[in-house]
């Protein structure tokens, strides 16, 4: 059964600092791994998402990594701003329409 | 940009009651699922629905719980006798179904059951 894992779950960093955040997966056997943003009480969006053939994906000052043999992604955010503050959630899938596999997320909060 | 909608946000229901979740999937999509996030926990499969039947279902999903496609465009959620555990917040979701599988979520609805 497939676990993922996020650390740390909670991070706190002065405005303007480049952070990363980890997810881990037991079973390499993935189809995709997808980055998600959650405010508080709202929805999930997507901010990236990584094919298992593919190594990174980068969206404005997002990068994400995947070393799908060792059952890892990271989600890197470089000058982080206040805006950037949320629970950042990466998830699994085995194949393109089987249920993705959700971490607990890394609540962030970027202090001005 | 085409976004999946959800209706209501939030429903106050009493311990018993039936409750139904409403969801307009993105038009072009194929592939619809119900996900459901406890306060404090994580986002949980329930049901993935695909050309008018369930195609993968969790252990959350029990007799409790129906989906229905009604019309072309609104995909459904039934609790039939709702209970405390039920509170949480449910998502839905849509896909493509090929390509990269990404899949996009609507904005939640939040159950509260008293």
């Amino acid at each position: 059964k497939q676990e993922v894992t996020q650390i740390p779950a909670a991070l706190s960093v002065p405005e303007g600092e480049n952070l990363v955040l980890n997810c881990s997966f037991t079973d390499s056997a993935i189809y995709n791994l997808q980055w998600f943003r959650q405010d508080p009480g709202k929805g999930l969006t997507s901010l990236l998402l990584i094919q298992s053939s593919q190594r990174e994906q980068t969206s404005g000052r997002l990068n994400a990594s995947l070393d799908k043999s060792s059952g890892r992604s990271t989600l890197y955010i470089a000058a982080s701003q206040p805006g950037d503050s949320a629970t950042y959630l990466c998830a699994v899938s085995r194949s393109g329409n089987t249920p993705l596999v959700f971490g607990k997320g890394t609540r962030l909060s970027v202090i001005a | 940009e085409p976004e999946v909608t959800q209706t209501p946000s939030h429903q106050v229901t009493q311990m018993g009651q039936e409750v139904i979740l409403r969801c307009v999937p993105i038009s072009n999509h194929l592939y619809f699922y119900w996900y459901r996030q406890i306060l404090g926990q994580k986002v949980e499969f329930l049901v993935s629905f695909y050309n008018n039947e369930i195609s993968e279902k969790s252990e959350i999903f029990d007799d409790q719980f129906s989906v229905e496609r009604p019309d072309g465009s609104n995909f459904t959620l039934k609790i039939r006798s709702t209970k405390l555990e039920d509170s949480a917040m449910y998502f839905c979701a849509s896909s493509t179904g090929v390509d990269t599988g990404e899949l996009f979520f609507g904005e939640g609805s939040r159950l509260t059951v008293l």
